[in-house]
């Protein structure tokens, strides 16, 4: 195991309130990734870091916003949660060919 | 626009035969590929890669071949196991020396049921 938790684990929420999404690494690793996996689409990737406090945007990052004030933590918010942010989250740490996810968030939005 | 693209959404094998899941991309620029394994309630894993300065790869039962002119890979399993049903999904980065983000794309991924 890579030393990757996510929190919560599961989530329902509804549509309008903010939510936040934990990502915890162990591992000290610089890169930090935030994708969400739905039926059709596989894995998107919403917003990455590549240090504490450095952050941009992925392929799907509207509606989402992230944070890293230290190192092991990636917290990713959405703002107003809609319903067509019902997913699952995974959390991913590494370089393109050596990539750890974590064991994912499933978030409803009702 | 999917740059990396699994044509079929699932695949069925019976037990010790070979499983042959296929991906392929549009992206000249990708230079490095990778297949990760996913179970249900689970993160996706890494199960092998092959860089674009190879056409073969292999792990144990795991072959990927690569195709560079067709843009073409695929996955063999041989032989295949019940244990091997899960979602496959292909991936791909152009940034194979791990210089700026490591961004990787996804393929929708295929649906391997191996039964006995």
């Amino acid at each position: 195991d890579a030393g990757i938790t996510q929190s919560p684990r599961h989530k329902v929420t509804e549509t309008g309130t903010p939510v936040t999404l934990r990502c915890h690494q162990t591992e000290n690793h610089r890169y930090m990734y935030w994708y969400r996996q739905d039926p059709g689409h596989g894995l998107r990737l919403i917003h990455y870091s590549y240090g504490v406090k450095d952050t941009d945007k992925g392929e799907v990052s509207d509606g989402y916003s992230v944070s890293r004030s230290k190192t092991e933590d990636f917290l990713l918010t959405l703002e107003s949660a809609t319903s067509s942010q019902t997913s699952v989250y995974f959390c991913a740490i590494g370089l393109a060919y050596e990539q750890y996810f974590g064991p994912g968030t499933r978030l409803t939005v009702t | 626009d999917q740059q990396v693209k699994q044509n079929s959404p699932s695949l069925s094998v019976q037990e010790g035969r070979i499983s042959i899941l296929n991906c392929d991309y549009t992206n000249s620029m990708f230079d490095y590929f990778l297949w990760y394994k996913k179970y249900p309630a689970e993160g996706p894993t890494f199960l092998i890669s092959i860089s674009s300065i190879k056409d073969k790869n292999e792990d144990g039962r795991f072959t990927v071949f690569l195709n560079k002119s067709a843009k073409h890979l695929s996955l063999h399993i041989v032989p295949s196991q019940p244990g091997d049903s899960a979602v496959y999904f292909c991936a791909a980065s152009a940034d194979s020396r791990g210089s700026t983000l490591g961004r990787l794309y996804f393929g929708r991924g295929t649906q391997l049921t191996v039964w006995p």
